[in-house]
Parts: C-alpha cells; structure tokens; sequence
C-alpha cells in the first residue's frame, strides 16, 4: 500500500525567501506525481505534473523535481510572496492503479 | 472553457439520511474522481468513473455509490449517513484515467 508523507507539516517564513517543502513515497512504481495547492475550505488548485520518466518540472518561481528511485519529491518555490501562503498537497498515482495517494500536506505561511 | 464545478456548496444533513452530491467535469474530461477529506488530512480516494464506468475504488463501504452520465458529470450518493462522514467532498476531473487531474471547490458535508 502506497504511503505518502510530506515534512515539515508547517512552514513560517518572512517574504522573498527561497523554500523547499519535501515529498517522500513508499513504493517507488509510480505513474505520476502531482503538487497541488489548497486555501483553507476550497478545492485543490494543480501546480505542477511530473511523470514518472521526467525528473522535473517548472512553473514560473515553482520548481518540483523527482527522484522515483528514492522515493522523493521536492517543491521548490522561488522568492516567497504572502499569496503563496497555503497548504500545499502532493500526490501520487501508481502505476498500477488509477487513484492519487496524498500525503498530508505542509501548511505555509509567509510573513509580509 | 468551464472548469469542474459541484453542487451544493453545502449541506447539513442527520444521521441515517442518504445524501447525493453532484459534479460537472471540465470540458474534454471522460473521467472524474471522487475524494473525501477530513478536517486538517490530505484527500482519500473513494472511487473513479472512467466513460460511465467505475474504474477502481478506495477503502469506502458499499454505501457510497456512485454514477457517470454520458455527459461525464458524476453523482455521488451516500447512504445511511454517520458522523464521520463529514467532510469536504472534492471531485476531479481528468482527460484520461491517468491524467493530470483538475479539482472541484467541494461540497462541505455536515452530518449531526
């Protein structure tokens, strides 16, 4: 059974900082990896898609990057702004199956 | 183009009642996934229709049913409501059972 978990669960940082929120999975047969932003009580906003052949992506100051073998993930975010405060998700879909296991989430604040 | 919407926003229903919450995929999209998330956890997967078909299914109980129309919006339909069911119910969206998935607003459930 797949396991995903994210640390730490909660971040404080003051603006224009650099951040990386990590991302580590149990089974490594994977078929996607998926970093999703969530405010609190709305739905899931996508921020980025890495498949299980690509080892990164980038979306303007977001950087998310992949190593299946070890079983990790990071989600770099550039310069940090108040607005990216938010509980950021990340998600996997095995490769065998059609259904994301998230983990847990790490909650974000960035101070003006 | 018109993103993936749910209704209703949000519902207060009593224990043993049955509830039905209802999900409009974005356009293109033959597949949509229903996930329930508990207050402070990451989302679980319930199951996923892929062209009116249920194509795999989370650890829920039979009383959580669901359906695909040949539009590719969705019903989910719980039955014999108990307190733990509330919770913010978050449908997504996909071209394809593996693709990058798009997420609903929710529809926050309370059960008393």
């Amino acid at each position: 059974k797949q396991e995903v978990t994210q640390i730490p669960a909660a971040l404080s940082v003051p603006e224009g900082e650099n951040l990386v929120l990590n991302c580590s999975f149990t089974d490594s047969a994977i078929y996607n990896l998926q970093w999703f932003r969530q405010d609190p009580g709305k739905g899931l906003t996508s921020l980025l898609l890495i498949q299980s052949s690509q080892r990164e992506q980038t979306s303007g100051r977001l950087n998310a990057s992949l190593d299946k073998s070890s079983g990790r993930s990071t989600l770099y975010i550039a310069a940090s702004q108040p607005g990216d405060s938010a509980t950021y998700l990340c998600a996997v879909r095995d490769s065998a199956g059609n259904m994301l296991t998230f983990g847990g989430g790490t909650r974000l604040m960035v101070k003006p | 183009e018109t993103g993936v919407t749910q209704s209703p926003t949000h519902l207060i229903k009593t224990r043993g009642q049955q509830v039905t919450l209802r999900c409009s995929s974005q356009s293109g999209h033959n597949t949509v996934s229903w996930y329930q998330q508990a207050l402070g956890q990451g989302p679980q997967f319930i199951f996923q229709y892929y062209r009116e078909e249920e194509n795999g299914r989370g650890n829920f109980p039979p009383r959580f049913s669901g359906l695909q129309f040949p539009n590719y919006s969705s019903e989910l339909n719980v039955n014999a409501l108990e307190l733990d069911d509330s919770a913010l119910y978050l449908c997504a969206s996909s071209f394809d059972w593996g693709g990058e998935q798009f997420f609903g607003p929710g529809t926050r459930l309370t059960v008393l």
